[in-house]
């Protein structure tokens, strides 16, 4: 079975701290994707990661970065938290073209 | 500009009947369509898939139907089960560039005994 597993379940952050989220999936994939789910909008895609060292902005990078050092691991930071990025984050890799995504568990993550 | 559109934000069905759950989109380039389904505090699960191609996929309980012309797909569950009650996601991506996946907005289902 494929595994994507993200780093927390969940997290409490102070506005202004910097943030990290990891995940990292066993299956070779060499898609990658973060997503954030709020309530009325569904998913929608912070960045991906076709390669290694590779990324390219999703539809709502704004706030966000992120590394892809390894292949396995695609970690999403937060540069300063603030509260409206108060969410659930989705990990998701894709093994190939026309298939579906693996996602991990989620990170429900609260800035206060 | 929402690619992929779930007009319903709820759907309420007696256990046993059948649900439907519909999503529209607009790009005619997506060549796969998707749904997921997602339990609070958890990741989404793929349910079902069906490519452009063609205009219907089944497996057990779960059917997808493609209307090209119309821009619009359905998710036929049936018989209803309790355990179905969870917020389910339509996606649709294409072949080409990293087959990222564009969700609609989810639709709530609830299966009542």
């Amino acid at each position: 079975d494929v595994k994507v597993t993200q780093s927390s379940r969940y997290l409490v952050k102070r506005t202004g701290e910097k943030v990290f989220l990891e995940c990292v999936q066993d299956m070779d994939h060499e898609n990658m994707f973060w997503y954030r789910q709020d309530p009325g909008l569904g998913l929608r895609l912070i960045y991906f990661s076709y390669d290694v060292k590779m990324k390219e902005k999703g539809d709502i990078p704004e706030g966000y970065s992120v590394s892809r050092e390894k292949k396995e691991r695609f970690s999403l930071i937060l540069e300063s938290a603030s509260t409206n990025q108060t969410s659930m984050y989705l990990c998701a890799s894709i093994p190939g073209p026309g298939t579906g995504a693996f996602f991990g568990q989620g990170t429900r993550l609260t800035v206060v | 500009d929402q690619q992929v559109k779930q007009n319903s934000p709820s759907l309420s069905v007696q256990e046993g009947r059948i649900s439907i759950l519909n999503c529209d989109y607009t790009n005619s380039m997506f060549d796969y369509f998707l749904w997921y389904k997602k339990y609070p505090a958890e990741g989404p699960t793929f349910l079902i898939s069906i490519s452009s191609i063609k205009d219907k996929n089944e497996d057990g309980r779960f059917t997808v139907f493609l209307n090209k012309s119309a821009k619009h797909l359905s998710l036929h569950i049936v018989p209803s089960q309790p355990g179905d009650s969870a917020v389910y996601f339509c996606a649709a991506s294409a072949l080409q560039g990293a087959q990222k996946l564009v969700f609609g907005q989810g639709t709530r289902l609830t299966i009542n005994p």
